[in-house]
This record gives C-alpha cells, sequence and structure tokens, in this order.
C-alpha cells in the first residue's frame, strides 16, 4: 500500500543554519504531496504542497520539489530561526479519501 | 471563520468510562475525518465521512463509533475507554478532491 517515510528525529540546529527533513514514498498513481507543520500545543497546519511532478512548493523560505523519479519530496529552508521549532510531516493523498502521514521530525533551533 | 473546532480540549476517563467528542466545521466541506496522534507513529486514520449520511471504516477503527449528525458536525464516541486509547485526537477537513487537511486544535484524552 501507499506509505510516508520521513527521517526521524529530533534535528537541532543553530540559527540561520541550512535545513532538510528528508521525505520519500510509495504510491500507485500521481499522488498530491505535503508538508505539514505542528507547534507545540495546536494541530497540524498546510507549509507547503506540490500536486504533480516536478512542481515545487513553497512557503515562509521552506521549499520541496516534487521528484517522481526519486519518489521524494524533501523539505529545505537556507536559514532557519527559533520560530521554526516544530514537528513537520510529510504526507500524500493519493486519491479520493486517502491521506497518509509520515511518522514527523521534530525540529529545535537553538538560538 | 472558525475553521475545524474540538470539544473538549483534554478529558482525563477511567477505564471503562465512555465519552464523546465533538468537532464541527464551518467550511461547507462535504468530508471529515478522526485521526488519533502517538508519539512515533505519525497520525492514524480512525473513521472518515465521505459525506452526510456515511461514514467508513479507517485503519484503526477498534474501540470507536462515529456519527455523522450533519455536514457540520462529526463526532467520535468511545463506548468503554481502555488505556490504549490515551492520545491526541484531530478531526480534520479536507478541500474538494486530493485538497489540504484542515485540522482541529486537538483533544488530549487520558484513560487511567
Amino acid at each position: 500500500g501507499d506509505s510516508v517515510t520521513q527521517m526521524e528525529g529530533p534535528v537541532t540546529l543553530s540559527e540561520e543554519a541550512f535545513l532538510t527533513i528528508n521525505c520519500t514514498y510509495t504510491a500507485t498513481g500521481y499522488p498530491s504531496l505535503f508538508w505539514y507543520v505542528q507547534y507545540p500545543g495546536e494541530g497540524l497546519q498546510l507549509l507547503l504542497k506540490a500536486t504533480k511532478a516536478d512542481d515545487k512548493g513553497s512557503n515562509k523560505g521552506f521549499e520541496a520539489t516534487y521528484r517522481k523519479e526519486t519518489t521524494s519530496f524533501h523539505l529545505e529552508k537556507g536559514s532557519v530561526q527559533v520560530s521554526d521549532s516544530a514537528v513537520y510531516f510529510c504526507a500524500l493523498s493519493g486519491g479520493t479519501y486517502k491521506y497518509i502521514f509520515g511518522t514527523g521530525t521534530r525540529l529545535k533551533v537553538l538560538a | 471563520n472558525a475553521g475545524v473546532t474540538q470539544t473538549p480540549k483534554f478529558q482525563v476517563l477511567k477505564t471503562g468510562q465512555s465519552m464523546t467528542l465533538q468537532c464541527a466545521q464551518d467550511m461547507n466541506h462535504n468530508s471529515m475525518y478522526w485521526y488519533r496522534q502517538d508519539p512515533g507513529m505519525g497520525l492514524r486514520l480512525i473513521y472518515y465521512s465521505a459525506s452526510e449520511g456515511t461514514t467508513d471504516k479507517g485503519e484503526v477503527p477498534n474501540g470507536y463509533n462515529v456519527s455523522r449528525l450533519n455536514k457540520r458536525e462529526f463526532s467520535l464516541r468511545l463506548e468503554s475507554a481502555a488505556p490504549s486509547q490515551t492520545s491526541v485526537y484531530f478531526c480534520a477537513s479536507p478541500g474538494q478532491g486530493r485538497e489540504t487537511q484542515y485540522f482541529g486544535p486537538g483533544t488530549r484524552l487520558l484513560v487511567l
């Protein structure tokens, strides 16, 4: 069945460091791909998405490119801030009513 | 526009007690979902409702029941709570097609 695998955390970085969180997927067909962010005590909220191969999603300095050849959707940010500390979830939507989430990666950014 | 709301925010139950988690959305979406979030397990789908009047099992439905009361409301019921149901429960509602899921703030449930 469909699945999402993302790197385990926690990831600890200094402020202004470069961030990469890896995400790979398996799916039949052509899923849409998402990154969600969860701040402490809150629900998940959409960070960015891509709906077809080679699309790049971007928001708040974060980017991810839908790579069909490597079945990947890695999240990147050039310069992280303390306020980016959160848990990040990679997810796919493989068809009507089917959403699969990764296990989440906790990011901690130190001042 | 509140989006997705959930009540209660936090609940403590004893083993064997029952309770209902409430969820409402004001986005006029057709489908609604219930997930549970556990450390190291990500989000797992309990039940979903594709439209008013329909419900379907997800990955982990055992021990739960749901009711789609109307287009706005989707409730989750634990008939006889067990410690294994200690978790954070999220209600969510996606837009059309394979679109973004909008999440509620969650209900933190502790079963002793």
